[in-house]
């Protein structure tokens, strides 16, 4: 059982080029979310997903987009990339919300010059 | 506002007990979390309070008081392998999970 898998691992991005991180999850749970993660700032909300079909705007969307065409998948898209969008990100699932423990991936090291 | 205040960094010595503290100021409360990250990995879920008092698990315990927006992460017996950052996330009324910048704790032998 992998439970949740992000790709790629890492990558350099140059500014203005549209990139896509990838999320999929194996334990078929209803809500996603994608993350960012900066030194010395919390974990922030990008947008999140409740069930296949809907998605929702976290605490920082612009630049973001995402799609949740089925369960266990949910890209997350940088349609024109630019140097503060450089992170960390993570992908996670819960089994129903926000109030059940959240699975994380392994992350997703983003640099964009 | 939304307030979520750990320390930075804190420091203990293996073998230990260590405290490590969350306040919050938040929308309402619906309860408040405990993640473990180590460097370079992901989050992994530690506790979930959402009663006041405190909830043993093994080594680690949390305590929550909701009258002072307080919780804290009690480690027992520290063992090099607790050295990460340990994330207090808070769930506000409307179901938002605010997360705070994390405290790092430096295990020394």
């Amino acid at each position: 059982i992998a439970g949740i898998t992000q790709a790629p691992t890492s990558q350099i991005l140059a500014a203005g080029r549209r990139m896509t991180l990838r999320c999929t999850q194996d334990m078929r749970h209803n809500a996603m979310y994608w993350y960012r993660q900066d030194l010395g700032l919390g974990l922030r909300l990008i947008h999140y997903s409740n069930t296949a079909g809907t998605t929702g705007k976290g605490e920082v969307p612009d630049g973001y987009s995402v799609s949740r065409a089925n369960t266990d998948d949910f890209p997350l898209t940088l349609a024109s990339a630019v140097p503060s969008q450089t992170s960390v990100y993570f992908c996670a699932s819960s089994d129903s919300g926000s109030w059940d423990t959240q699975y994380f991936g392994p992350g997703t090291r983003l640099t964009v010059l | 506002g939304q307030n979520i205040d750990q320390p930075t960094e804190m420091t203990a010595t293996e073998g230990a007990i260590v405290q490590i503290n969350c306040t919050y100021q938040t929308s309402g409360f619906n309860g408040l979390f405990w993640y473990q990250q180590h460097a370079g990995e992901a989050p992994t879920f530690l506790s979930y309070n959402v009663l006041d008092g405190l909830e043993e698990k093994g080594r680690f315990s949390s305590f929550l008081s909701r009258s002072k927006g307080y919780s804290y992460l009690l480690l027992k017996e520290l063992q090099m392998k607790d050295s990460a950052s340990y994330l207090c996330a808070v769930l506000e009324s409307n179901y938002q999970l605010i997360w705070g910048a994390g405290t790092k704790l430096i295990i020394k032998p």
